[in-house]
């Protein structure tokens, strides 16, 4: 089955420890899109890659960071500098970064502080 | 930049009778423009996207949307609803950042289909 995977479904955070959500692709696809979402506020995109091995800052980058050594894998980092970190998880893909191309999504890592 | 706006957070409506969920748009050039479906808990998914062409887009599970050039307007349509398709409805758009075009999503609708 072709798709985007991502891992875990739950994840669980102490204070002040990292945390790396993944995501896989199997789609062949360039592009790769992280983003947040909380009740009533939408998609916030957080980081975003076009090609491997270069990734750019989305609108809320601060606490997170990000690497796309493979084309297939684009995991996230939640930093202990990410001060309100639980939120739902949301990794997405495209072919490219074209303007009339769909995205599609994995199922979602949903993050809780303890 | 291009974006969307969402007007309702909520849509409600009976089993059986038509539902629509209201997006406008402000972009430059040519507005390709696209709804996702979100159920709880989960990614969203595609529903179908709006290039050129056609004013009625037809998509996914019965699902269409109406392209309104001067009014701006994507609206999501579907002549008979079912208690199934309640969930989260984004419309969205690509953003020029840099060399590309990132999705950028409203805030979503949420829709209650009532038996």
């Amino acid at each position: 089955d072709g798709g985007i995977t991502q891992s875990p479904k739950y994840l669980f955070r102490k204070e002040g420890q990292n945390v790396t959500l993944s995501c896989e692709q199997n789609l062949n696809h360039d592009a790769m899109y992280w983003y947040r979402q909380d009740p009533g506020q939408g998609l916030r995109l957080i980081y975003y890659s076009q090609i491997v091995n270069d990734f750019q800052k989305g609108d809320i980058a601060e606490g997170y960071s990000v690497s796309r050594e493979k084309k297939e894998s684009f995991p996230l980092t939640v930093t202990s500098a990410q001060k309100n970190p639980t939120a739902f998880y949301l990794c997405a893909s495209s072919l490219t970064g074209g303007v009339n191309t769909e995205a599609f999504f994995g199922q979602g890592t949903r993050l809780t502080v303890v | 930049a291009q974006s969307v706006a969402q007007p309702e957070d909520q849509v409600n409506v009976a089993e059986g009778n038509p539902l629509t969920v209201k997006c406008t748009y402000s972009v430059s050039g040519n507005p390709y423009l696209f709804w996702y479906v979100q159920y709880p808990n989960r990614g969203l998914q595609f529903l179908l996207k709006y290039i050129t062409g056609d004013n009625l887009v037809k998509g996914s599970y019965g699902f269409e949307a109406e392209f309104n050039k001067s009014q701006t307007s994507f609206h999501l349509k579907k002549p008979s609803a079912l208690v199934s398709d309640s969930a989260l409805y984004f419309c969205a758009v690509r953003d020029k950042a840099g060399g590309s075009y990132i999705p950028t999503f409203g805030r979503g609708t949420s829709l209650i289909v009532h038996p």
